[in-house]
């Protein structure tokens, strides 16, 4: 089993839907959680950390049930903006190491 | 405050040559990453520095690649010599050495490798 899966995507969803990504982990240990963004050709960029039950942003919610060793990002009122691949991230070893989810992509149409 | 800066941004080689990376991490970053990412695929840690010491390597391929960070400030990712499967974009983060900090890491642009 991989440390980190995630949903594979594409997800393409009309702009101002609800869309969610689910991220499943291995290590029944780890403590926190992140979400990276990537855009095409560019590099990932911080989004969100989930440290206890969740976290919320704006238009973003991120969500962790560690019974099932899942996380789950739900992005509402979706914006053509929020095209890109979502990386779900759980660090090894403390916080140095981060293992990376090979990402969902969303794709935002009007 | 400067990013992460990598060069080149582009690199196209022939197999069984050899390629060097450069990266030059946010100032006053301690933490010095390589990632390799695939196409399709996250980023995969190669090597990790603190300072100039190599805090963790164990999935970079010792026989062919090689990194250095030789005034605790930049670094090179060398591949020599380079296989197709070596086509990827080799990413340089760094972080501060902040514990409670230290997973939010800068990515730079990346190099874009093609080994032809």
């Amino acid at each position: 089993r991989k440390e980190v899966e995630q949903d594979p995507g594409p997800f393409n969803v009309p702009e101002g839907a609800t869309v969610a990504f689910n991220c499943t982990y291995s290590n029944s240990a780890s403590q926190s959680f992140f979400w990276y963004r990537q855009d095409c050709r560019k590099e990932p960029k911080l989004l969100m950390s989930v440290y206890s039950s969740g976290n919320e942003d704006g238009r973003f919610t991120a969500q962790l049930n560690r019974a099932s060793q899942y996380i789950s990002l739900l992005i509402r009122d979706s914006k053509l903006s929020d095209s890109a691949t979502y990386l779900c991230v759980v660090p090894r070893g403390g916080y140095n190491k981060l293992i990376f989810g090979a990402g969902t992509r969303l794709a935002v149409h009007p | 405050e400067a990013g992460v800066a990598q060069s080149p941004r582009y690199k196209i080689i022939e197999k069984r040559q050899s390629v060097a990376f450069w990266c030059n991490p946010i100032s006053g970053h301690a933490t010095l990453y390589w990632y390799q990412q695939i196409l399709g695929q996250g980023p995969k840690l190669l090597i990790q520095f603190q300072n100039n010491g190599v805090v963790d390597d164990s999935q970079l391929p010792k026989d062919r690649f090689s990194a250095e960070r030789l005034k605790g400030v930049d670094s090179t990712l060398k591949i020599q010599p380079a296989k197709l499967e070596d086509s990827a974009v080799y990413l340089c983060a760094s972080s501060p050495i902040r514990v409670d900090r230290t997973y939010e890491q800068y990515f730079g642009p990346g190099t874009r490798l093609t080994v032809t």
